[in-house]
């Protein structure tokens, strides 16, 4: 298996501009999270999904965030307009069914200039 | 509630030297811990997990940790360092499998 994949891997982009980071997780995963992982917070929980229903969103900053999963094999984290303090590593990670452990992903490393 | 505290934001030791690694967890329930490991820009990959069972559990790479439920502790160990273990590691716990609470991380620095 491929793991959980994210894209982009990189990204610098202009303040006010928006961003979509996407994230497929591995086959037959059912719950999603999203993480941001900045040196000042450390790794900070965003948003998870269980069967594609967003069931926390308390950790996403503000209303220029947002996060979807139309369906099992793809998730996106939105941000728009961006701000250089949005700046940071965004990971995406799964877990399967009942299990209890979570797969991360590689990030992807977002930098608002 | 739940939390993690990684005790030891930087730690140094020399090539064939031990490692020790440590966490303290808080939870009022029984809780599964983990430790994931952080290369230079990768994503968190899993070292090794205690859910139930033997306290003692061993991981890739060599490393174990130990579930001390008297001392809330689940510190991770490993018998001679490698310059290959230079990383990030970061201890975490859950009890529901939803909600993962992770330590700050600590940065372990092999001398050679």
């Amino acid at each position: 298996d491929a793991g959980v994949i994210q894209s982009p891997r990189h990204e610098v982009t202009e303040m006010g501009q928006e961003v979509t980071l996407r994230c497929k997780p591995i086959s037959g995963h059912n719950s999603l999270f999203w993480y941001r992982q900045t040196m000042m917070r450390g790794l900070e929980l965003l948003i998870y999904f269980n069967n594609n229903v967003p069931i926390d969103d308390s950790g996403m900053p503000e209303d220029r965030f947002s996060a979807k999963m139309p369906n099992a094999s793809f998730s996106t984290l939105k941000i728009q307009p961006s701000e250089p303090r949005d700046s940071a590593v965004y990971f995406c990670a799964d877990r399967e069914g009942a299990g209890n452990t979570i797969y991360f992903g590689e990030g992807s490393w977002l930098t608002v200039v | 509630a739940q939390s993690v505290t990684q005790l030891g934001s930087h730690v140094s030791v020399s090539e064939g030297a031990l490692v020790l690694l440590r966490c303290n967890y808080s939870s009022s329930v029984p809780p599964y811990l983990f430790w994931y490991v952080q290369y230079p820009n990768q994503g968190l990959q899993l070292l090794l997990k205690y859910t139930t069972g033997a306290t003692l559990v061993k991981g890739i790479n060599g490393f174990e940790a130990e579930f001390k439920k008297s001392e809330t502790s689940f510190h991770l160990t490993k018998p001679s360092a490698h310059m290959s273990d230079a990383a990030e590691y970061f201890c975490a716990v859950t009890n529901t499998g939803n909600q993962f609470y992770f330590g700050t991380g600590t940065s372990l620095t092999v001398i050679p």
